[in-house]
């Protein structure tokens, strides 16, 4: 059982918005703004979306956003497209003992 | 660029070590600014945190696993390792090796994972 609490599936259209949420505690991701969100595609290496709750890396479209409310972090994908069908993480800092937890991972089908 | 490659056995007998090397080019392992983790995913699952080690050796592990875990580090090679003893079926996976970002303060921790290596294949079998 993963730390961190995410939906099995989402799923959108294309040009729609879709929003993953990422469930945790007051010890993780309510308690830090280091929750990080990874995407990724069958066979590959997972890539880093979003940082710091909602920091973009140099070449993420800023489609991709992220968010925190209390101990609930979301990913929120605007203007779908076919390539954002992916496996979504989410990771969390959660202090000295255990730095870092993942969510269970949640799969974006793109209709 | 920052580019890390992992490498090792892909296959392991039962209740042996697993051993793992992540090789990072592009880049000083001995940067101050960074940690540098394992991490895996076993077949159809989700990933799993395995440990992550600072340039001075500093190191901080998963307690599911942190009895069997140990991660070192090798800066005049640039190189970071994994060894996981006694495993089992269980720990086939899919074992990636990524550098981290870190807490701010005095006193870091690792944060988020900024680079991923491409991942290797571990079966466990005898």
């Amino acid at each position: 059982q993963s730390a961190l609490t995410q939906p099995r599936s989402v799923s959108g259209s294309p040009g729609q918005s879709v929003t993953i949420s990422c469930t945790g505690t007051s010890s993780d991701v309510g308690g830090y703004n280091y929750v990080s969100w990874y995407q990724q595609h069958p066979g590959k290496a997972p890539k880093l979306m979003i940082y710091d709750v909602s920091k973009r890396p140099s070449g993420v479209p800023d489609r991709f956003s992220g968010s925190k409310s209390g101990n609930t972090a979301s990913l929120t994908i605007s203007g779908l497209q076919a390539e954002d069908e992916a496996d979504y993480y989410c990771c969390s800092y959660a202090g000295s003992y255990t730095p870092v937890v993942f969510g269970g991972g949640t799969k974006l089908t793109v209709l | 660029q920052l580019q890390l490659q992992e490498s090792g056995p892909g296959l392991v007998k039962p209740s042996e070590t697993l051993s793992l090397t992540c090789t990072v080019s592009g880049g000083s392992i001995s940067s101050s600014s960074y940690y540098w983790g394992w991490i895996r995913q076993p077949p159809g699952k989700g990933l799993e945190w395995i440990g992550s080690i600072y340039y001075s050796g500093s190191t901080y592990y998963n307690p599911s696993l942190k009895s069997r875990v140990t991660i070192s580090v090798d800066t005049s090679k640039n190189q970071f390792s994994l060894k996981l003893s006694s495993v089992t079926a269980a720990d086939t996976a899919v074992y990636y090796c990524a550098r981290q970002l870190k807490t701010v303060g005095t006193k870091t921790r690792p944060t988020n994972f900024d680079y991923w290596g491409q991942g290797t294949l571990v079966t466990v079998s005898s």
